[in-house]
């Protein structure tokens, strides 16, 4: 099983500053990671799909980079919608695994 | 797209459920579908897969593989997942998750998620 570890758990930031969240993988999953965002009470939502493409009508200032076993997540300008908590997922192989999850809160 | 779970509930340990998931707003045939689980205040644990068409492919998560079975039923744009022998430790919100195919093969889509509590 693939394990990824998220880093930090917790991001404290303030609007309009640029987020960085790392997800590393335990092996190499190429580029096959996405990117979610979950806020309280709701589903996931899908971000990025293979490492750096935006999914269906997510604003550029979500940006995913990375290969291999090292990616992440950058959102630039942050808005008040965007504290949440994110998870990176690989689909390289099976079980299909998340990271614990990256908390984004408002500083 | 809208994916709308139900069944969910309080089961006493050793008991069974059978989770269901509507799909509608795309072809569901053509495409593979998941369930994905939450614990409370925990993170996101996927839990089984199920190919397009017949369903001929499907994979488990070991924590539920033997105990739980994914089916679907493309006549009512629905999967399900029966849930055998449950454990206090299956407590969660399940969500059944469209697979992207090849546009990433990521969850595209998700229900809202029904609540599953295991528990005497």
């Amino acid at each position: 099983e693939i394990v990824l570890t998220q880093s930090p758990a917790t991001l404290s930031l303030s609007p309009g500053e640029r987020a960085s969240l790392s997800c590393r993988a335990s092996q190499s999953v190429s580029t096959y990671l996405a990117w979610y965002q979950q806020k309280p009470g709701q589903a996931p939502r899908l971000l990025i799909y293979d490492a750096s493409n935006r999914a269906t009508g997510i604003p550029a200032r979500f940006s995913g980079s990375g290969s291999g076993t090292d990616f992440t997540l950058t959102i630039s300008n942050l808005e008040p919608e965007d504290f949440a908590v994110y998870y990176c997922q690989q689909r390289y192989n099976w079980p299909r695994t998340f990271g614990q999850g990256t908390k984004v809160d408002i500083k | 797209v809208q994916l709308v779970e139900s069944g969910g509930g309080l089961v006493q340990p050793g008991g069974s459920l059978r989770l269901s998931c509507a799909a509608s707003g795309f072809t569901f045939t053509t495409y593979s579908m998941n369930w994905v689980r939450q614990a409370p205040g925990k993170g996101l644990e996927w839990v089984a897969y199920m190919s397009p068409g017949g369903g001929t492919i499907v994979y488990y998560a070991d924590s539920v593989k033997g105990r739980f079975t994914i089916s679907r039923d493309n006549a009512k744009n629905s999967v399900y997942l029966q849930m055998n022998n449950l454990r206090a430790e299956d407590t969660a919100v399940y969500y059944c998750a469209r697979d992207a195919g090849d546009r990433g093969y990521a969850f595209d889509f998700w229900g809202q998620g029904t609540v599953v509590t295991v528990s005497s």
